[in-house]
């Protein structure tokens, strides 16, 4: 199967709402990156973990290496959460391998 | 006051021709990487560079070759290009070399189209 999996591949959600995305690995990694892409394509990262839970205002997010998989949970979701967030565990030689994302849509 | 630039943002080149992206990052950072997006696959690792060193390239063309003239400077160059080179180019570096595990920062990327 694909080394990184990512659930579900689309989310609609309405503003206030909250919900969670996972990401599962093939393999034991040594951290993980969350990534949004925004409508202009830019990356902006969200959290890097090598262990444990991140928290930053709505955002939280969880790295299990030896179950081999990560979580990001959104709450309160504002109109400026639309975007696809890539998941990217790293391996050794500090690569990211990326998921394939998970669209995100915020309706008012 | 992005640290990492990238040069062009969008490119148009014909099939066949022979492009160059640049990178510069003013971080300090020891490592720096280049990835790809296409329509057809996800983000993909190409290249890592550590202290100016080449070590790792998961790209099967040479076609693709990264050039590094200075420690905070990855160039890549792209030749004979195809339309299946379209696709943005990202350019990233990291604080320690790629045997240190750590966070990666991204320039904004180079878009570019092949025709």
């Amino acid at each position: 199967g694909m080394p990184v999996e990512q659930n579900p591949p689309a989310l609609s959600l309405y503003e206030g709402a909250e919900s969670g995305l996972r990401c599962n690995f093939s393999t034991t990694m040594k951290g993980v990156q969350w990534f949004q892409q925004n409508h202009r394509g830019r990356l902006i990262t969200l959290f890097y973990l090598a262990q444990g839970t991140k928290e930053n205002g709505r955002l939280k997010s969880t790295f299990n290496s030896k179950e081999r998989y990560s979580t990001l949970h959104i709450k309160d979701a504002q109109l400026e959460d639309s975007g696809t967030y890539f998941c990217a565990p790293i391996s050794a030689g500090n690569k990211l391998t990326f998921g394939i994302g998970t669209r995100v849509l915020v309706r008012p | 006051d992005p640290k990492i630039i990238q040069k062009p943002k969008y490119l148009v080149a014909v099939t066949g021709s022979e492009k160059i992206l640049i990178c510069e990052q003013y971080l300090g950072h020891n490592a720096m990487y280049w990835y790809r997006q296409s329509a057809k696959k996800p983000l993909e690792f190409m290249f890592s560079y550590s202290y100016q060193k080449l070590m790792d390239n998961q790209t099967a063309s040479s076609r693709f070759q990264p050039q590094s003239s200075k420690k905070n400077h990855l160039d890549l160059q792209i030749t004979a290009l195809k339309p299946d080179d379209s696709a943005t180019y990202f350019c990233a570096s990291s604080p320690g070399g790629v045997t240190n595990t750590g966070q990666l920062y991204f320039g904004e990327g180079s878009k570019l189209t092949v025709l």
